[in-house]
């Protein structure tokens, strides 16, 4: 069955520091990747997406994913964090075939951002 | 204007009683989904409904109605909610790009059942 694991439940950085947030996922064929970010008391809202093409994949808010087959992984990255960036961050797995045409998602890293 | 609209925001009420959840969307997408978030269970979801004649059960229904009365509006009901119910529910939608689409969501409903 797909699954999808972001092994850090909480994470905290300094402002101005790199990140680094993980996710797996287990899925027998080339899997439909996002990210979500959800800021307290919000929605989500999308971050970025793979589909195909190019394994790294740019979104907004100056954060970056890349798509390892060989590690079943798609890991979220930000060269420098914002205070802004604190947040809950979920990432989804979507099927690229079948009629099963929903998300699997992570149960989410909960991100804290020390000034 | 937001895109995909909950209504109420917030809701507090009693074990037994029925309540409404309203979505509306004016993103013009045919596939409609309830979840509800709780802390450390991430998002689970309850109902899907990819046109208004097509609505199917998600992981975890029971207790839970919805109605699809158009297409731009999608509702969630609690029969008799129970203290369990107490959660955040988020309403979204996604188009036909593909089997797994990007999700759009709303702002969220908090509920909580007394």
């Amino acid at each position: 069955a797909q699954s999808v694991t972001q092994p850090d439940i909480h994470i905290t950085v300094s402002e101005g520091a790199s990140l680094e947030l993980r996710c797996n996922y287990s899925y027998g064929a080339t899997p439909y990747l996002f990210w979500y970010v959800q800021s307290p008391g919000q929605g989500l809202q999308l971050l970025l997406k793979y589909f195909s093409g190019d394994t790294l994949v740019q979104g907004i808010k100056g954060f970056e994913a890349e798509f390892k087959r060989s590690q079943s992984s798609f890991n979220l990255r930000k060269p420098s964090v914002h205070w802004s960036d604190a947040a809950e961050y979920f990432c989804a797995v979507g099927r690229n075939a079948g009629n099963n045409r929903k998300l699997i998602w992570g149960l989410g890293t909960s991100l804290a951002v020390n000034p | 204007d937001a895109d995909v609209t909950q209504t109420p925001r917030n809701r507090i009420t009693k074990t037994g009683k029925r309540i409404m959840l309203e979505c509306s969307q004016t993103k013009g997408h045919d596939r409609m989904y309830w979840y509800r978030q709780d802390p450390g269970l991430g998002l689970r979801l309850i109902y899907y409904s990819f046109d208004v004649k097509d609505i199917n059960k998600g992981e975890i229904s029971d207790g839970y109605s919805v109605s699809r009365q158009a297409q731009a509006k999608f509702s969630l009901s609690l029969e008799s909610a129970i203290p369990n119910q107490t959660a955040l529910y988020f309403c979204a939608t996604s188009g036909r790009q593909g089997p797994a689409d990007t999700q759009y969501f709303g702002p969220g409903t908090r509920l909580t059942v007394l």
